[in-house]
């Protein structure tokens, strides 16, 4: 079974500055895709980025952006230019090559004036 | 139109009640979820339906029963539930279940209230 790790439950950032937060995941599959879903109160979730295991070429999404290394199975998001609006919490999700997911616990972003 | 939508929003019952929560999309997506989620908790699988299958964690007790009337629509039956019950219930959709089957789309929720 798959597992995904995000080992900080809060981060805090000021506006415009840079926020990494990061994601280990397990697996002995060779094909499958991470993502980064943001959850803000509303609690809708929201896919921020997504990353194909077979593409070496790192993810990027306006300001936001992924450092995925396989070999090391880890899949860490940056966060540039923080704004108030990025305040939510983030769920790190593996999703393998059947499309069924497993979620990560979540890291609270905190977003600072 | 590229949203799955979810009725009722909220949802107070008692442990007696029999309810259902709906779940929509209108994309063509060919597979359907649902989630269970608990406050400050990622969400946890409970139902997989793709091309009338359905896959169920096995952790997942009776008391919760999908069906899937066509396929753009994904209904939960809840009966005799419990307490420990009420949490946010999610649905979400995506293209195929192959694969390279790609991202999840997520509807809004149902909060859910066991009294």
């Amino acid at each position: 079974a798959q597992t995904v790790t995000q080992s900080q439950p809060e981060m805090s950032v000021q506006e415009a500055e840079t926020v990494t937060l990061s994601c280990t995941y397990d697996t002995s599959e060779s094909d499958y895709y991470l993502f980064w879903y943001k959850q803000p109160p509303s609690r809708q979730m929201i896919l921020v980025i997504r990353q194909e295991a077979y593409k070496q070429q790192n993810a990027t999404e306006n300001r936001f952006s992924v450092n995925f290394q396989k070999a090391a199975k880890s899949f860490s998001l940056k966060i540039s230019d923080s704004q108030l609006g990025d305040a939510a919490m983030y769920f790190c999700a593996y999703g393998d090559s059947w499309g069924k997911f497993q979620f990560g616990a979540g890291t609270q972003v905190v977003v600072t004036p | 139109d590229t949203e799955v939508t979810q009725t009722p929003k909220h949802l107070v019952m008692g442990m007696t009640n029999k309810k259902s929560l709906k779940c929509e999309q209108h994309m063509g997506h060919r597979a359907m979820y649902w989630y269970k989620q608990k406050a400050k908790k990622p969400p946890e699988l409970m139902f997989v339906y793709s091309y009338e299958k359905l896959s169920i964690n096995e952790s997942v007790p009776s008391r919760f029963s999908p069906e899937c009337p066509n396929s753009s629509l994904l209904n939960l039956h809840l009966h005799a539930l419990q307490p420990e019950d009420s949490a946010l219930y999610l649905c979400a959709s995506s293209p195929r279940l192959e694969p390279h089957a790609g991202k999840q789309f997520f509807g809004p929720g149902t909060r859910l209230t066991v009294l």
